[in-house]
């Protein structure tokens, strides 16, 4: 079963504006990953927030986390074409895998 | 290698048919994982090991599938006896430990006619 739900489903946005990508999950976690993916294949690993972190930064990206409302949000600043992907954050709730959620699909149009 | 690598890329059989889909984690990982996804969801958890060992396998939805890792390195999930319902992008993973970063391989395209 997925834990995490992103939202929203979609996406599309000009290229320059920020994109804003949320993430609600139901139990304690010991850390929280977003990742991106292009045409249903391979993830690439994003960025990592363990739950004792509110905030992390890397490059375009911030990703924030707030375990009293159990949810997460990734920030993408002056987007372009090329962040056009799927994005999912997944949850490490202690067992031996990851939860991910369905997604939010990101359309940067040109 | 510098990631992980799955073989085949993509594997066309018939129903009832048998596959074996491999995986090579990155070198020096103990942790590797198999993860199924399906179109438009998000990977869903099948396996994990640590080492040689599956420490768990409470995501593998029955009995016709099966995974191995002999040497605590490469790894590869079994399905028997194909169903439709099989066909996905069957994703792998490595890390250093678990509770590490997760590395995902390109993953290998799966479809059962």
């Amino acid at each position: 079963s997925q834990q995490g739900e992103e939202d929203p489903q979609a996406l599309s946005i000009q290229e320059g504006e920020n994109a804003t990508m949320n993430c609600s999950y139901k139990t304690s976690i010991n850390n929280l990953q977003w990742y991106r993916q292009n045409s249903g294949r391979g993830l690439v690993h994003l960025i990592l927030i363990r739950s004792n972190e509110r905030e992390k930064h890397s490059g375009r990206l911030r990703v924030t986390l707030d375990t009293s409302k159990k949810s997460s949000s990734l920030l993408i600043t002056a987007s372009r074409a090329a962040d056009t992907a799927s994005y999912f954050c997944a949850t490490d709730a202690g067992s031996n895998d990851m939860r991910f959620g369905a997604g939010t699909r990101l359309t940067v149009k040109p | 290698g510098a990631g992980v690598s799955q073989t085949p890329s993509n594997k066309v059989t018939e129903k009832g048919k048998y596959v074996e889909l491999r995986c090579d984690p990155i070198s020096g990982h103990t942790a590797l994982y198999w993860y199924r996804q399906s179109l438009g969801q998000g990977p869903e958890f099948l396996i994990y090991f640590q080492g040689t060992g599956a420490a768990d396998d409470s995501g593998l939805p029955n009995d016709r599938f099966f995974a191995v890792r002999p040497e605590g390195s490469v790894s590869t999930l079994k399905i028997q006896r194909t169903e439709r319902g099989d066909s996905a992008v069957y994703l792998c993973a490595s890390s250093l430990g678990q509770r590490e970063t997760q590395y995902f391989g390109p993953g290998t395209r799966l479809l059962v006619l």
